[in-house]
């Protein structure tokens, strides 16, 4: 079976710069969950949608950041435009519906400079 | 909202040495806990999960952890570690509920021969 994919491995911008993150999760997983893991710290999420629709994103700073999982398969994070503390890994993970355990891509790791 | 606390920031320990790592949560509801592992420029990997049931979780490398609900607690053990074990270990906590994990700010554990 294979894992979360995630997009690119690793992305270096300017300040005020868009970048775009991409998530396939694994098939059959309905529910996929953005996290945000700043270095230092633990994962802290983001966004967690269930099917295509969002189910939480009260953690999602919405003047800059976007998500949507359109056909309710992969995902895509937008951030725009970026700030230097969005440096981060940002990590996609994906759940069957009704099950706690959750499966994590290798992340993307952003530098904003 | 749970919460969880990582007692020790860093563990320094010599190969075959056993090694303890705290974890302390917050709850006002029933939880799930989780062990996950994160290795180098690599995502998260699940190490060990308590849902219900006995209190004491083992995983397939030797690991253990021990739900304690008096104390609120759920240490991970392991009574011999290997050089391959060195990486960072995260504790976190979701709500049967919702499963949005939160997760502690890590332990990061260096095995020294």
């Amino acid at each position: 079976e294979a894992g979360v994919a995630q997009s690119p491995r690793y992305k270096i911008i300017e300040k005020r710069q868009s970048v775009a993150f991409w998530c396939n999760p694994i098939s059959g997983h309905a529910t996929l969950y953005w996290y945000q893991q700043i270095l230092g710290q633990g994962p802290k999420l983001l966004i967690q949608f269930q099917n295509n629709g969002v189910v939480d994103d009260s953690q999602l700073p919405k003047d800059r950041f976007s998500a949507e999982r359109l056909k309710g398969v992969d995902s895509t994070l937008k951030i725009q435009p970026a700030k230097l503390e969005d440096s981060a890994v940002y990590l996609c993970a994906s759940s069957k519906g009704r099950d706690p355990e959750q499966f994590f891509g290798p992340g993307t790791r952003l530098t904003v400079l | 909202a749970q919460s969880v606390t990582q007692l020790d920031s860093q563990v320094p320990v010599f190969e075959e040495a056993p090694v303890e790592l705290r974890c302390n949560y917050s709850s006002s509801v029933s939880v799930y806990l989780f062990w996950y592992v994160q290795y180098p420029n690599q995502g998260l990997q699940l190490l060990l999960k308590y849902l219900s049931g006995s209190t004491l979780v083992e995983s397939i490398n030797g690991f253990e952890a021990e739900f304690n609900k008096s104390q609120t607690s759920f240490h991970l053990r392991k009574p011999s570690v290997h050089i391959s074990d060195t990486a960072e270990y995260f504790c976190a906590v979701s709500a049967p509920n919702d499963y949005k994990l939160s997760f502690g700010a890590g332990t990061t554990v260096t095995v020294r021969a």
